[in-house]
C-alpha cells in the first residue's frame, strides 16, 4: 500500500505561489518527510526535508501540523522551470518499504 | 563534486540477452540504491546497499534480477533473460550513511528490451 497520497497534477502561472499538500496518515514516530523534484529525463532531486512544524530553505519551504498526518510543499513564485513532478516520501530507517514513490504531482507553470 | 554517474545512458538489447548497469556513487557515500521506472509512474525501489552489503533487496522483481557493489562503491545491476516488460529507467542513488539522509539520484539507464 502507498504510504503517501498526493495530488495528481497542478496548474499555476508564473510569479505564483504553489501549495502541494502530501497526505501520509500512518505516519510513524521516526519518519521524516521528504520532497524530491524530477524533470524529464533527469532522476529526482532533493528539495527539502522535515520533521514537524515548518522548514525553509532556498528554493521551499515544508509545512508540517502538528499531527503530522499530512505536509505541504510550498514554492513561492514559481517560474517555467519549476514545470517537473514533485514527490512526497515518508520515511526513517533505511529499508525498501520506505523508499516508496508514489505517482508524485505534475506541476505544470504556464506563462 | 562529481554526482552519481551512470553508463550506460541508453541500452537496447534483446529479448533473453544479459545485460549490466553500472552506477558510480558520489565518493565516499556508503548507502547506494537502485530503482525502477516506468512511463509516468514514481521511482520503484530495487535493492540497498550499505557498504559491501545488500541491506535489502525485497524490491528486486524476480531471480533474474542481481546486483553487487564488491567494493563498496561502483555497484551493477545484472538482468538476464531480459524481458520486453524489463524495460524502463534504471536509477541509482546513494547517499552519505544512516537513516534518513538525503539521496543523490543519477540521471538513469533507459533500457529497452526489444
Amino acid at each position: 500500500l502507498a504510504k503517501t497520497t498526493q495530488p495528481i497534477s497542478m496548474d499555476s502561472y508564473e510569479g505564483q505561489e504553489v501549495n502541494i499538500t502530501c497526505s501520509h496518515n500512518n505516519i510513524a514516530t521516526n519518519d521524516y518527510i521528504t520532497w524530491y523534484q524530477q524533470f524529464p529525463s533527469q532522476g529526482p532531486r532533493f528539495i527539502i526535508q522535515g520533521y514537524k512544524t515548518k522548514v525553509t530553505n532556498e528554493v521551499a519551504s515544508l509545512f508540517i501540523p502538528a499531527d503530522r498526518k499530512s505536509s505541504t510543499l510550498s514554492l513561492p513564485r514559481v517560474s517555467l522551470s519549476d514545470t517537473a513532478v514533485y514527490y512526497c516520501l515518508v520515511g526513517a530507517d533505511n529499508y525498501g518499504q520506505n523508499f516508496v514513490f508514489g505517482p508524485g504531482t505534475r506541476l505544470s507553470v504556464l506563462p | 563534486g562529481a554526482g552519481v554517474s551512470q553508463t550506460p545512458s541508453n541500452k537496447v538489447t534483446e529479448k533473453g540477452k544479459y545485460v549490466e548497469l553500472r552506477c558510480d556513487p558520489i565518493s565516499g557515500h556508503t548507502a547506494l540504491y537502485w530503482y525502477r521506472q516506468s512511463l509516468g509512474q514514481g521511482p520503484e525501489f530495487l535493492i540497498y546497499f550499505q557498504g559491501t552489503g545488500a541491506a535489502d533487496d525485497s524490491g528486486l522483481p524476480n531471480d533474474r534480477f542481481f546486483a553487487v557493489r564488491p567494493e563498496g562503491s561502483v555497484s551493477t545491476l545484472k538482468i538476464q533473460r531480459t524481458e520486453r516488460g524489463d524495460s524502463a529507467v534504471y536509477l541509482c542513488a546513494s547517499s552519505n550513511s544512516g537513516a534518513g539522509d538525503t539521496q543523490y539520484f543519477g540521471p538513469g539507464t533507459r533500457l529497452t528490451v526489444l
